[in-house]
């Protein structure tokens, strides 16, 4: 069965820029989850989807949003970028979803620069 | 103050040594997880639990609603097991973080 895939894994953008990333879940898994990593702030919750809908967000500005496909697939995007939104974005899948934050399977991550 | 606490933050060990990682929150909780960090970012849940204990290989956990505690122990440690483990806790709506705890461990 095929992992947690998240792309690009490296991307390069300016201050002001739009930026989209994309998670694709194990096959059958029904929660997407996304988080944020930097140096300083560690690990941070920004949002779960499940069945399309989002039931969960962390305390981030609303440049952050995302959203959920059919077929669970689900997008970030971080509207006009700043310095601060350089990190490691995760996004994890989760099973069935009942226990929202069930046993987690992580992606590699998309490492974002902004210059 | 953090809502969850992880200690140490460093640590360094011998192979071969029983190594114990240290997690206290102050929130109320549906469940704690332990990750497993490599370099290069990949993360892999460890454990999931809400009581008691969990035993896989040679890793344990352990939990103690009550004291709102729990630790991860590592058995005949490896140089494999060199990572930062991070402590998590979940409630109804949000997953929040430990700062981890670098563990090296060298032959």
């Amino acid at each position: 069965k095929a992992g947690v895939t998240q792309t690009p894994r490296y991307l390069i953008k300016t201050r002001g820029q739009q930026v989209t990333l994309s998670c694709s879940p194990i096959s059958g898994h029904r929660s997407v989850s996304w988080y944020q990593q930097t140096p300083g702030q560690g690990l941070q919750f920004l949002f779960e989807y499940f069945s399309e809908t989002q039931r969960n967000k962390g305390n981030f500005p609303g440049r952050f949003s995302g959203r959920q496909f059919s077929n669970s697939r689900s997008e970030m995007n971080v509207s006009t970028l700043e310095l601060g939104d350089s990190a490691l974005y995760l996004c994890a899948s989760s099973p069935r979803g009942g226990d929202r934050f069930e046993k987690l399977f992580f992606g590699s991550g998309t490492q974002l620069s902004v210059l | 103050k953090n809502e969850v606490e992880q200690s140490p933050q460093n640590l360094t060990a011998q192979e071969g040594e029983f190594i114990t990682i240290n997690c206290s929150y102050s929130v109320g909780i549906s469940a704690l997880h332990w990750l497993q960090q490599h370099p290069g970012g990949g993360i892999v849940s460890l454990f999931m639990l809400s009581s008691g204990k969990k035993k896989h290989g040679r890793l344990i956990a352990t939990i103690n609603i009550q004291e709102k505690h729990s630790s991860l122990h590592i058995t005949a440690s490896h140089p494999r097991d060199s990572a930062v483990y991070i402590c998590a806790v979940s409630d109804t709506d949000k997953l929040i973080f430990g700062t981890g705890t670098r563990l090296q461990v060298f032959p």
